[in-house]
C-alpha cells in the first residue's frame, strides 16, 4: 500500500543536541511538507519541498533544517537552536486533487 | 491575514445525537477547503474536499457543506468510533500549494 512512513514514533532530545526525523513516501508525489502540531493550535508549516534538491521555509523554520536529495525522502533536523522543540511532528505529501496524505507522526520530547 | 477558526473547541455527544462542527475562514481567493479526521497520536486522514459555495459531500454519517465564509461538518446519529479531532484546512490563492489549518474540534461520542 502507498503511504508515508515516519520514524521514530517517539524521540527524546537532550539539551543542545540535534536530532533527525525521518520521512519516506512511496506515493510518487513531488511535494512534501513538515508540520508541527501543538495542543490547541492548528498545524504550522515548518518547511516544504516541491521538487528534489529544492525546499522553502514555512512559517516557523527557525531552528529546523531539511534536505531533499531523493523524491521519496524528506528528513527534518531539529537543531539546538530550536528552543522549544517538544511537539508532534507530521510529514505529508500532496496529491493535487486530494490534498495532503500524512504520516503517523513523531512525538519529540526534550529531556 | 488568512485565518481559519473552528468551533466548538470540544464537543461531547451521546450516541445517536446529531450535531454540526463549524469551520470559519477569512482568506483571499479560496481554492479549496479540506476536512480531516485525526485520532490521538496519529496523522490526519483525509475526509472531504469542497471547492465552491453550495457544494456538499457525504460519507457514511458525515456530510460537509460550504458557504462563502464557513463550512459545516454535520454528523448524523454518531457512534463512539466517530470520536476524534476534526480539522479543517483552506487552500488560498496567496499560498499556492500551502494550506492554513484550523485548531480542530475534539469530538467525543459516548455510548
Amino acid at each position: 500500500d502507498g503511504g508515508i512512513t515516519q520514524s521514530p514514533k517517539y524521540l527524546f532530545r537532550k539539551e543542545g543536541q540535534n536530532v533527525t526525523l525521518s520521512c519516506e513516501q512511496n506515493l510518487n508525489h513531488d511535494a512534501m511538507y513538515w508540520y508541527r502540531q501543538d495542543p490547541g493550535q492548528g498545524l504550522r508549516l515548518i518547511y516544504y519541498s516541491q521538487i528534489v534538491n529544492d525546499f522553502q521555509k514555512g512559517d516557523i523554520a527557525e531552528g529546523y533544517s531539511v534536505s531533499r536529495e531523493k523524491k521519496e525522502s524528506f528528513p527534518l533536523t531539529v537543531t539546538s537552536a530550536q528552543k522549544n522543540p517538544t511537539a508532534f511532528y507530521l510529514c505529508a505529501s500532496r496529491d493535487p486533487d486530494y490534498g495532503y496524505t500524512f504520516g503517523s507522526g513523531t512525538r519529540l520530547t526534550v529531556v | 491575514e488568512d485565518q481559519v477558526t473552528q468551533s466548538p473547541e470540544a464537543l461531547r455527544l451521546q450516541e445517536g445525537e446529531s450535531s454540526s462542527l463549524n469551520c470559519s475562514y477569512t482568506v483571499s481567493g479560496l481554492r479549496g477547503l479540506f476536512w480531516y479526521r485525526q485520532d490521538p497520536g496519529k496523522g490526519p486522514e483525509f475526509l472531504f474536499t469542497l471547492y465552491s459555495a453550495g457544494e456538499e459531500k457525504e460519507k457514511e454519517r458525515l456530510k460537509a457543506t460550504l458557504t462563502k465564509k464557513e463550512s459545516f461538518l454535520h454528523i448524523t446519529a454518531p457512534k463512539p468510533e466517530d470520536s476524534a479531532t476534526y480539522l479543517c484546512a483552506v487552500q488560498a490563492g496567496n499560498y499556492g500549494q500551502n494550506f492554513v489549518f484550523g485548531p480542530g474540534t475534539r469530538l467525543s461520542v459516548l455510548p
